[in-house]
C-alpha cells in the first residue's frame, strides 16, 4: 500500500459544482495531515491543517477518519479559480518529515 | 513574517556540470529545511531535510548533495549533473522542534538538464 494515496484526476466540473477529494495514508501511528494546492508549475501552498474533528475554512471543509486512515476535502460552490492540483500530506511519524500524495487535478469550467 | 527565498528560478544545465541552488528562510530562528524534487507529471520526493546546522538526512541515494552551512541556508550541490536530474526543486522550511507543523515552500527551481 502506498504511504499516501489519492483520488486518480482530473477532476472535471462546472462552476458552482462541489466536489469531493479522498485520500488514504498507511501509516496508522500519523499524527499531521494537511491539504496543499498547486497551481501549473508554481510551488505548494497550504490549503489548511486537517483536524480530528472535522475542520471548515469558508467554501472548504477537511475531514479525518482515524480508524479508516481516510482524509478528505470537500469543496463547496466551486470556482474558476479553483481550478489547480490538490495535494493530500501526511506526516511521516516519528519524523520531522510530511510525505505528499501525487495529487488531483481538479479543472472548473464556466 | 517569514519568508523563504530560492534560486535561481530556472536553470538549464549540460550533463555533467556542476549544480548549486541556494535557500534562504528569514524571519524564524532553527527551522527545519527541505529539499524537494517534482519530476514532470510525478508527485513530490523529498531529497534531503536538515534538523540544526550541519545535520542532513538523506532520504534518496543519488549524486545530489545538500549542505547547511548557516542555520537559515540550506544548499543542494551536484558535481556532475544527469539527464533524470532535471525538475522542478523546491526548498521549504517548517518549524524547527514542531513535529507535525506544515511545510513552507520557496517558489523552486526548475532545472533542465541537456
Amino acid at each position: 500500500r502506498k504511504e499516501v494515496e489519492q483520488d486518480p484526476g482530473p477532476f472535471n466540473v462546472p462552476e458552482g459544482a462541489t466536489v469531493a477529494f479522498n485520500c488514504t495514508y498507511s501509516n496508522s501511528a500519523s499524527q499531521s495531515f494537511f491539504w496543499y494546492r498547486q497551481d501549473c508549475r508554481k510551488e505548494p501552498k497550504l490549503l489548511m491543517s486537517v483536524y480530528s474533528s472535522g475542520n471548515e475554512d469558508g467554501r472548504f471543509t477537511a475531514q479525518l477518519n482515524r480508524a479508516s486512515q481516510y482524509i478528505s476535502l470537500l469543496i463547496r460552490d466551486s470556482k474558476l479559480s479553483d481550478s489547480a492540483t490538490y495535494l493530500c500530506v501526511v506526516e511521516h511519524s516519528g519524523y520531522s518529515t510530511l510525505t505528499f500524495g501525487k495529487g488531483t487535478m481538479l479543472l472548473v469550467s464556466p | 513574517s517569514q519568508t523563504i527565498h530560492q534560486w535561481p528560478a530556472t536553470l538549464v544545465q549540460p550533463v555533467g556540470s556542476p549544480l548549486s541552488l541556494e535557500c534562504t528562510v528569514e524571519g524564524t530562528s532553527n527551522p527545519n529545511l527541505y529539499w524537494y524534487r517534482q519530476a514532470a507529471g510525478r508527485g513530490l520526493q523529498l531529497l534531503f531535510y536538515s534538523v540544526g546546522i550541519g545535520q542532513i538526512s538523506s532520504e534518496v541515494p543519488q549524486n545530489l548533495s545538500a549542505s547547511r552551512p548557516q542555520d537559515r541556508q540550506f544548499i543542494l550541490s551536484s558535481k556532475k549533473l544527469l539527464l533524470s536530474d532535471s525538475g522542478f526543486y523546491l526548498c521549504a522550511w517548517s518549524v524547527g522542534q514542531g513535529q507535525g507543523s506544515p511545510l513552507h515552500f520557496g517558489n523552486g527551481t526548475r532545472l533542465t538538464v541537456t
